[in-house]
């Protein structure tokens, strides 16, 4: 069984762009989590889809943050404008179920905005 | 105060003894205690989940929790080298929209030296 992907791995933007990650979760997960690590920081939750609905968006930082997830498959977080507060690493995860479920987290995408 | 805090690293034990990670919360409604292991550059993977308050043992791992002093803690018995990553403690609450939402720590880096 494949493991949650990320794509890109590594992204390194200009503040003022645009950058777009995608998340492909393991097969039949409709729960699928958006995570952030800023340096020296702890990982911070985003937002979660329950299919393709947003179940939970409270961690979103502002509206230059926009995720979708069109036909309950896979996702994508894009930020427009990026600033250079947004560097990190943003994870994806994924689980079956909700409560009491694993999630299983993708390699992350390194996002490096100079 | 953080939500998830845990005990500051970094730890570092001789290769075969016992390490002991810790990890307290702030939320009583908390439900799902999880521990997950980071190596340098890769996506979390789960170490254990415990949901009841006791022991949960896993092979070399014990997992320890107590609804209440909101106390998690992670003991990795005869330590060994590959055992050396960042331990990151998770907690998920139950309820609301927030169910399926982890707060993690910061972590703690544990280096297991020969």
């Amino acid at each position: 069984e494949a493991g949650v992907t990320q794509f890109p791995s590594h992204s390194v933007i200009e503040k003022g762009q645009t950058v777009t990650l995608r998340c492909d979760p393991i097969s039949g997960h409709d729960n699928l989590y958006w995570y952030r690590r800023v340096m020296g920081k702890e990982i911070k939750f985003l937002l979660h889809f329950v299919k393709e609905s947003k179940q939970d968006e409270s961690g979103m930082p502002n509206n230059r943050f926009l995720a979708e997830r069109t036909g309950g498959t896979y996702s994508t977080l894009k930020v427009q404008p990026a600033e250079l507060e947004d560097s990190g690493v943003y994870f994806c995860a994924s689980s079956r179920l909700a409560s009491q479920e694993t999630q299983y987290f993708g390699p992350g995408t390194r996002l490096l905005v100079l | 105060q953080k939500e998830v805090e845990q005990n500051s690293g970094p730890l570092s034990v001789p290769e075969g003894a016992i390490a002991s990670l810790n990890c307290t919360y702030s939320d009583r409604v908390s439900q799902s205690f999880f521990w997950y292991r980071q190596y340098s550059g890769k996506s979390p993977e789960l170490i254990m989940s415990i949901y009841s308050n006791g022991d949960k043992e896993d092979g070399r791992f014990t997992a320890q929790l107590n609804k209440a002093s909101q106390y998690v803690s992670l003991l990795i018995r005869d330590s060994q080298p590959s055992d050396s990553a960042t331990y990151l403690c998770a907690v998920n609450l139950l309820g609301g929209t927030s169910y399926g939402k982890l707060t993690f720590g910061q972590g703690t880096i544990l280096t297991v030296h020969p």
